[in-house]
């Protein structure tokens, strides 16, 4: 399974933008990039996912580096409900493929 | 928006009792999963299931574990004799063809 890096913890401040970065040097071709989070109590919540061009929708963005060794997950104006561990996963997008998660970065937000 | 239903949300057992852990995937989903996470500790794949068969199974998921859809809706998870290590948080999870996973908000399990 490709390796992700993340930072184990980050913070913000309500209403502001969030820049969430991962590390993924050894990415193949066909993986996808997926993002996950997790609140707390809940289970693991699907928020995006792209190969190789930029992605939005209505959580998030996905900013992917040209040479896809590296993503952005971008929360455009954090609220508090965002504070969660939010894991980058790499994975085939098709078939049965199990997700691999790591420890992911904790966002704390302030009020 | 549809989602995964687990049940019960909290299960209290025995140490070598038997349990199933029930869950009801999304509607017309076609891949089937179940992780667990003990507390403070990753997310971790147990085995993951399509076309009324496993594709895959992690170390964690030996004999004790078995997985069963009985029906068209349901999707269980049973460990035959329960230890202590099996206390955490069972996620089940469901996808259609070409969709990202959808969890459950989870099965705490808790071994005495």
């Amino acid at each position: 399974d490709a390796k992700t890096t993340q930072p184990n913890s980050m913070e913000s401040n309500e209403e502001e933008p969030v820049h969430l970065p991962c590390n993924h040097s050894t990415i193949s071709g066909t993986d996808y990039i997926h993002w996950y989070r997790q609140l707390p109590s809940q289970g693991p919540e699907y928020v995006i996912h792209g190969l190789t061009s930029n992605v939005n929708n209505r959580m998030a963005s996905l900013a992917i580096a040209e040479d896809r060794k590296s993503s952005t997950l971008i929360l455009h104006r954090a609220t508090l409900r965002d504070a969660a561990v939010y894991y980058c996963i790499l994975r085939a997008f098709q078939g049965a493929q199990k997700l691999v998660f790591g420890q992911g970065t904790r966002l704390t937000i302030n009020p | 928006e549809p989602e995964v239903t687990q049940t019960p949300s909290h299960q209290v057992t025995q140490m070598g009792q038997e349990v199933i852990l029930r869950c009801v995937p999304i509607s017309n989903h076609l891949y089937f999963y179940w992780y667990r996470q003990i507390l403070g500790q990753k997310v971790e794949f147990l085995v993951s299931f399509y076309n009324n068969e496993i594709s895959e199974k992690s170390e964690i998921f030996d004999d004790q574990f078995s997985v069963e859809r009985p029906d068209g809706s349901n999707f269980t998870l049973k460990i035959r004799s329960t230890k202590l290590e099996d206390s955490a948080m069972y996620f089940c999870a469901s996808k259609g063809s070409g969709q990202p996973q959808h969890f459950g908000d989870g099965t705490r399990l808790s071994i005495l």
